[in-house]
């Protein structure tokens, strides 16, 4: 692995169903982070994490909950999915959090609950 | 609240200069990036300002006014893969990122 992969690349969920958006890092960051992205919105933070062991909430947390059992993964679970949580999610990390240090991305994950 | 403000769409020709401003208001400021995105991928990293001035990066440039809340990204030489969406984020006092929605930047021949 090289940088940060995430899965599914797209998923379509029936409304109520438990969905886990998958996210691993191989550059050690500590920092990592879950976003949403759609259309005419900027990028809105749902969840973080500074260092393995602990999570923050974001801007929109309800309805999405997350673990950071390792430096490495970083999984995002929707308890009982809405289609308003129909977005393309994306994964980032970052060696700290704050400061200079870029997020780098993952492809993303296209979420469409039905 | 916290606010970031871009134009939603620009276009510019292959060969010539646009510049993208950003303006914002923030609980704190702990830094400025931008970013670009092509259409269906990730965010990728282009600049970082903290201090005010210009940062100058081969083709891109990137300025910083912190007093008047202004940033503003500078592309000479289009082109034609520059075209995509650039994003303008802000690191607030919490040391999280504030980000504005996005300018598409459409090249024409």
């Amino acid at each position: 692995i090289a940088g940060i992969t995430q899965a599914p690349t797209s998923q379509i969920l029936a409304a109520g169903r438990r969905m886990t958006l998958r996210c691993t890092q191989d550059m050690r960051h500590n920092a990592m982070y879950w976003y949403r992205q759609d259309l005419g919105l900027g990028l809105r933070l749902i969840h973080y994490s500074n260092t393995a062991g602990t999570t923050g909430k974001g801007e929109v947390p309800d309805g999405y909950s997350v673990s950071r059992a390792n430096t490495d993964d970083f999984p995002l679970t929707l308890a009982s999915a809405v289609p308003s949580q129909t977005s393309v999610y994306f994964c980032a990390s970052s060696d700290s959090g704050g400061g200079r240090n870029e997020q780098f991305f993952g492809p993303g994950t296209r979420l469409t609950v039905l | 609240g916290q606010n970031i403000d871009q134009p939603t769409e620009m276009t510019a020709t292959e060969g010539a200069i646009v510049q993208i401003n950003c303006t914002y208001q923030t609980s704190g400021f702990n830094g400025l990036f931008w970013y670009q995105q092509h259409a269906g991928e990730a965010p990728t990293f282009l600049a970082y300002n903290v201090l005010d001035g210009l940062e100058e990066k081969g083709r891109f440039s990137s300025f910083l006014s912190r007093s008047k809340g202004y940033s503003y990204l500078l592309l000479k030489e289009l082109q034609m893969k520059d075209s995509a969406s650039y994003l303008c984020a802000v690191m607030d006092s919490n040391y999280q990122l504030i980000w504005g929605a996005g300018t598409k930047l459409i090249i024409k021949p």
